[in-house]
């Protein structure tokens, strides 16, 4: 019953841009898109989030399609250091920040 | 301290010991919350505090999970009796309030033999 499909992996070489994609094809109008990574051995941190509108911020920005069943990151000049699992979760608002379902996210990996 | 701390950061127990492990939020934070990450899964939620009350624990997968923060700021997870399939990453995060950013801490792995 995972909320958000994404791709299991995607390379991406360094200095272009990474663009992530996510479905959410049953969003609910009063949820959010939340993208979170985690580096090895650490653990998650938020990137961004949004409702409806494209979102930007020094990390990455935020593409969501008009009727809201998509989603893409956008890592504009990607780094060794985004070499991650990316996780695109929905929210409603009004629930707890930290309670969040992750799912298996996507391993980006940054090359040379 | 800086961001959320969590100790020991691994930990080998043998099957049927009891284990605790030991989240120190960031100051002043009211909201704390822990997870389970297994091997090449995304985190799992377990359950949460706000302050010293234990608001929600529709994660936690057995009776054997117990977790507690008795003064509101410490907290500690603790599962009786470890099996195997309790090996795992434990997570930690906290939240100033409810509703702002929760910050993770490096985690706990905790492998059971």
């Amino acid at each position: 019953d995972a909320k958000t499909t994404q791709p299991p992996s995607m390379d991406c070489a360094e200095g272009r841009a990474a663009n992530l994609p996510c479905n959410h094809s049953t969003i609910s109008g009063n949820e959010y898109v939340y993208w979170y990574r985690q580096i090895h051995s650490q653990g998650p941190q938020y990137i961004i989030h949004g409702l409806k509108n494209n979102e930007t911020n020094e990390m990455a920005s935020l593409i969501i399609t008009e009727d809201r069943k998509s989603s893409t990151l956008i890592l504009p000049h990607a780094t060794l250091r985004d070499t991650a699992v990316y996780y695109c979760i929905v929210r409603v608002a009004t629930d707890s920040w930290g309670k969040l379902q992750f799912g298996a996210g996507t391993q980006v990996v940054v090359t040379p | 301290g800086a961001g959320v701390s969590q100790s020991p950061r691994y930990k080998v127990a043998k099957r049927g010991q009891d284990v605790a492990l030991r989240c120190d939020p960031i100051s002043g934070h009211v909201s704390l919350f822990w997870y389970q990450q297994a091997l090449g899964q995304g985190p799992e939620f377990l359950t949460y505090f706000q302050n010293e009350a234990q608001l929600d624990k529709s994660g936690l997968p057995s009776d054997r999970f117990f977790a507690e923060r008795p003064e509101g700021s410490v907290s500690t997870l603790k599962i009786q009796r470890t099996q195997q399939e309790d090996s795992a990453v434990y997570l930690c995060a906290s939240s100033y309030q409810p509703g702002t950013e929760a910050f993770f801490g490096q985690g706990t792995r905790l492998t059971v033999v």
